[in-house]
């Protein structure tokens, strides 16, 4: 069946770069997100990428995807404090013929002066 | 202009009560989900409606109802909750055959059985 797994913690400073790290079963051509989770709030769509592409950038956000490994990492340049969160990975499901996300079990990103 | 919205934003009950959690979205989107984040943060699928049909029941307990009235609002409504249906319910959207296929996520109804 489908999973996602992602590493649960990751602590960076102030300032350096966090990548944050996925991996995904489905081998079909799909959209994989990235959801943020701030404390006590919703999911917050950062980026997404498709199947077919390698690599996608925006702004502070950079989204690697190993097609091969079937690996996807979300790199954040400069990290702030506000980047202290939880991020999901997620992987779009058709199974069944319908639409549904599969998503990994977050990893919580600390942020320290 | 809230996109996807829920309420009650948060709900405490006893154990055995029956209740509803209400989602609408303003997106024109044709898809709506409900999904349960439990106590580890975990995220899992329970329903999905597509123009107001049932068309994804991820073997969710028949004490939970979703109920679509119309395209834009999607409600849950649970019976003799349970400990374990202590959680966060999240509703969702997303517009069939859109380019992206993004699914955009309300705030969230934190639920604690008591």
């Amino acid at each position: 069946g489908e999973d996602v797994e992602q590493s649960l913690f990751l602590s960076v400073r102030e300032g350096d770069s966090s990548v944050i790290n996925c991996t995904y079963t489905d081998s079909s051509y799909t959209y994989l997100y990235w959801y943020k989770q701030e404390p006590g709030a919703g999911l917050q769509l950062l980026t997404y990428i498709f199947s077919n592409m390698d690599m996608k950038q925006d702004q502070r956000l950079t989204v690697l995807l190993n097609k091969k490994d079937k690996h996807l990492s979300l790199r954040i340049a400069d990290t702030q404090t506000g980047d202290s969160a939880i991020y999901f990975c997620a992987e779009r499901s058709t199974s069944g013929g319908y639409n549904k996300l599969i998503f990994g079990a977050g990893t919580r990103l600390a942020v320290h002066p | 202009d809230t996109a996807v919205s829920q309420t009650p934003k948060y709900l405490v009950t006893q154990m055995g009560n029956d209740k509803s959690i209400k989602c609408e979205q303003n997106l024109g989107h044709d898809t709506m989900y409900w999904y349960k984040q439990d106590s580890k943060k975990f995220l899992k699928i329970m329903f999905s409606y597509n123009n107001k049909e049932l068309i994804i029941n991820e073997t969710v307990p028949n004490r939970f109802s979703p109920k679509s009235p119309d395209k834009a609002h999607l409600n849950l409504h649970i019976n003799s909750l349970e400990l374990g249906d202590s959680a966060v319910y999240f509703c969702a959207s997303r517009r069939a055959g859109g380019t992206t296929d993004t699914q955009y996520f309300g705030p969230g109804t934190r639920l604690t059985v008591l």
